[in-house]
């Protein structure tokens, strides 16, 4: 099975903060990572595919970036809602395998 | 827009059958461009991926278990379900169920269910 590393763990930000988290997968996957967002109670949420595809509706300050086996997801300017865990999923070769998920607080 | 929900009892007794449903709404499991999946998440653990199965009633299973799970679809009810034997408090879980959408011939999860949490024991 391929092996999904995010980091950081958690992460504590402000309000209009840039962050990024990283996302590395054991062997090359192409470009085949999808990025989720998740709230506590919640449906995980799709935010992009394609490693830097927007899903419809996602707001343009996320983007994602990467190939073979580094990715990563980058919020331009934090809003309140985007508090939240994040997953990586690389969907090159089945088993699908995620990553730990990064829990992003507030500061 | 495409809801799935998942259904079924969240309690199981070790040994027995832990069977869900999920119903999709707002769109037809009948389609060329999807497969159907449940992934599952134990308390403060990773998720984990458990299997697929297409309109047509062919699946792809987690070899992890594979020889427990069984996965089918009703298309008359636009359902589809899982079933996985002999369970222990190591299947607890919350479940989801997640639509697979094919692009470019890849498959990637776009909708999710809000899951259900399931709990072995006795």
């Amino acid at each position: 099975d391929i092996q999904m590393t995010q980091s950081p763990s958690s992460l504590s930000a402000s309000v209009g903060d840039r962050v990024t988290i990283t996302c590395r997968a054991s062997q090359g996957i192409s470009n085949y990572l999808a990025w989720f967002q998740q709230k506590p109670g919640e449906a995980p949420k799709s935010l992009i595919y394609a490693a830097s595809t927007l899903q419809s509706g996602v707001p343009s300050r996320f983007s994602g970036s990467g190939s073979g086996t580094d990715f990563s997801l980058t919020i331009g300017s934090l809003q309140p809602e985007d508090f939240a865990t994040y997953y990586c999923q690389q969907y090159d070769s089945y088993p699908i395998t995620f990553g730990q998920g990064t829990r992003l607080e507030i500061k | 827009q495409v809801q799935l929900q998942e259904s079924g009892p969240g309690l199981v007794k070790p040994s027995q059958t832990l069977s869900l449903t999920c119903t999709v709404s707002g769109g037809s499991i009948v389609s060329r461009d999807y497969y159907w999946s449940w992934v599952r998440q134990p308390p403060g653990k990773d998720l984990e991926w458990i299997g697929y199965i297409y309109y047509s009633g062919s699946t792809h299973y987690n070899p992890s278990l594979e020889s427990r799970l069984a996965i089918s679809v009703d298309t008359s009810r636009n359902q589809f379900s899982l079933k996985l034997s002999s369970v222990t408090a190591a299947d607890t879980a919350v479940y989801y169920c997640a639509r697979e959408r094919n692009y470019r011939n890849y498959y990637y999860m776009d909708v999710w269910g809000k899951g259900t949490t399931v709990t072995v024991s006795s």
